[in-house]
């Protein structure tokens, strides 16, 4: 089956660790794109890339970084200097088109203690 | 810049009640719209998307139509049940340019009752 992996669902590390959340796709997306999810303020756009060995910086890309070596992963690492780690990341994929829709992996909680 | 815009949550409904949840928005150019669904604990699913002026879209019971001369994007159902209890996002993207960000409302909590 088709889809978007995120591994694991749930994280937990400790303070001032950086830590790396895990997102495949076999869906053949040129495009894929990491959200990030607070209670009561929808969806924030982290980091996007529309091809392999590019991206580009979302609405809050401070304290987090990513790496685009491969058209099926695009990994997202959660730096010691994000102030407020803890939340819901989503990672989602597009495939190539004007109508585009994204399809959205299951997410990763990570907690931060 | 563009901009989505639903009603605030919770909403709260009973079984078989009719539901509305309003989108409008502010672009540039002639975006597609989309509402996505996401139940606890779970990703984003597209619900259902319209790409042009007065195209309707609909899954499952829900039905959305693309209104440009109120630049709006209701999402509706005629008999909600408790398993649509979920957080609905209506969502745009420009089909200008070689950006293909989608600018996301900030999600509309539905709690349906027996």
């Amino acid at each position: 089956d088709g889809g978007i992996t995120q591994s694991p669902k749930y994280l937990f590390r400790k303070e001032g660790q950086n830590v790396t959340l895990s997102c495949e796709q076999n869906l053949n997306h040129d495009a894929m794109y990491w959200y990030r999810q607070d209670p009561g303020q929808g969806l924030r756009l982290i980091y996007y890339s529309q091809i392999v060995n590019d991206f580009q910086k979302g609405d809050i890309a401070e304290g987090y970084s990513v790496s685009r070596e491969k058209k099926e992963s695009f990994p997202l690492t959660v730096t010691s200097a994000q102030k407020n780690p803890t939340a819901f990341y989503l990672c989602a994929s597009r495939p190539a088109g004007t109508y585009n829709e994204q399809f959205f992996g299951p997410g990763t909680r990570l907690t931060v203690l | 810049g563009d901009s989505v815009t639903q009603m605030e949550g919770p909403v709260t409904l009973s079984e078989e009640a009719f539901l509305t949840i309003n989108c409008t928005y502010t672009a540039t150019g002639y975006p597609s719209l989309f509402w996505y669904v996401q139940y606890p604990g779970e990703g984003l699913q597209l619900l259902l998307k319209a790409t042009k002026a007065d195209d309707k879209g609909s899954n499952k019971g829900f039905e959305a139509t693309y209104r440009k001369e109120t630049t709006s994007f209701h999402l509706e159902k005629g008999s909600v049940q408790v398993s649509d209890s979920a957080v609905y996002f209506c969502a745009l993207t420009s089909n200008a340019g070689n950006n293909r960000k989608l600018i996301w409302g900030l999600g509309t909590s539905l709690a349906v009752n027996p």
